[in-house]
C-alpha cells in the first residue's frame, strides 16, 4: 500500500523568504502525486499535481513541485512566500486503479512572520 | 458553479445521540469521499463511492458508522450512538471518475462535537 511522509510538522519563514516543504511516497509504480493547501476553517484545495511528463510542475498562489523518483519525493517549493500563504499544505499519493483514492501525509503547518 | 456542499458546517450533541452529517457533491461527479480530520491521526478516508456504490469503507472505524449514497446528488454519514471521541472535521469531496487521477473537490467539512 502506499503512504506518504511529511516530516515537517511546522515550519515558519519571513515573508518573502523561500520555501520548501518536504514530501516523501511509498509506491512501487510510478504515483500519482498531489499537494493540497487547507486555510484555517476551510477545506482543502489543490495547489498542483504530478501525473506524468516533466517533473517540475507548476501549480496556483507560485507554486511549484519537483517530481524526483531517485529520491521518492515530491517537494513543494515557492520563491518568495506572502503573509496569506499561511495554511497547513498536505501532500497525497494516488496508486493507479485505485479510483481517485488518496493518501494523505499529516501535514505541514506553515506560519509566515511579517 | 457550486462547489461540495455540507451541512451542517458545525454541530453539537450529547454522547450516546445519532448524528447526521449530509454533502451534495458538484453535479456531474460520481466519485464521493468521506474523511475525518482530528489533529491525533490527521486526514482519515473513512469510505468512498464510485457511481453511489461503497468501494472501500475499510477506513470506518466501527459499526457505529454508516455511511449511504441513494443517488448522485446526495450522501449521508451517520454516526449512531456518537461518543466523544467521534469529535473532529469530518470532510465530504468528489470527483469525477474518468481515466487518469483527478482531483478531488473538498467541502467546507462540518464541525461535529459530541459532548
Amino acid at each position: 500500500a502506499q503512504s506518504v511522509t511529511q516530516p515537517d510538522i511546522h515550519i515558519t519563514v519571513s515573508e518573502g523568504a523561500s520555501l520548501e516543504l518536504r514530501c516523501n511516497y511509498s509506491y512501487g509504480a510510478t504515483p500519482y502525486l498531489f499537494w493540497y493547501v487547507q486555510s484555517p476553517g476551510q477545506g482543502l484545495q489543490l495547489l498542483l499535481k504530478y501525473f506524468s511528463g516533466d517533473t517540475l510542475v507548476q501549480g496556483i498562489k507560485g507554486f511549484e513541485a519537483e517530481f524526483k523518483r531517485s529520491q521518492s519525493s515530491f517537494n513543494l517549493r515557492k520563491p518568495s512566500v506572502h503573509w496569506s500563504d499561511a495554511a497547513e499544505y498536505f501532500c497525497a499519493v494516488g496508486a493507479a486503479g485505485g479510483g481517485n483514492k488518496l493518501t494523505f501525509g499529516t501535514g505541514t503547518q506553515l506560519k509566515v512572520e511579517l | 458553479d457550486a462547489g461540495v456542499i455540507q451541512s451542517p458546517r458545525h454541530e453539537v450533541t450529547e454522547m450516546g445521540q445519532e448524528v447526521t452529517l449530509r454533502c451534495k457533491p458538484i453535479s456531474g461527479h460520481n466519485s464521493l469521499f468521506w474523511y475525518r480530520q482530528t489533529m491525533m491521526r490527521g486526514l482519515e478516508l473513512l469510505i468512498y463511492f464510485n457511481n453511489n456504490v461503497p468501494i472501500d469503507d475499510s477506513g470506518m472505524p466501527e459499526d457505529r458508522f454508516s455511511a449511504k449514497m441513494p443517488n448522485a446528488s446526495f450522501s449521508t454519514l451517520k454516526i449512531q450512538p456518537s461518543e466523544p471521541r467521534d469529535s473532529a472535521v469530518y470532510f465530504c469531496a468528489s470527483s469525477r471518475t474518468s481515466g487518469a487521477y483527478n482531483e478531488q473537490f473538498f467541502g467546507p467539512g462540518t464541525r461535529l462535537t459530541v459532548l
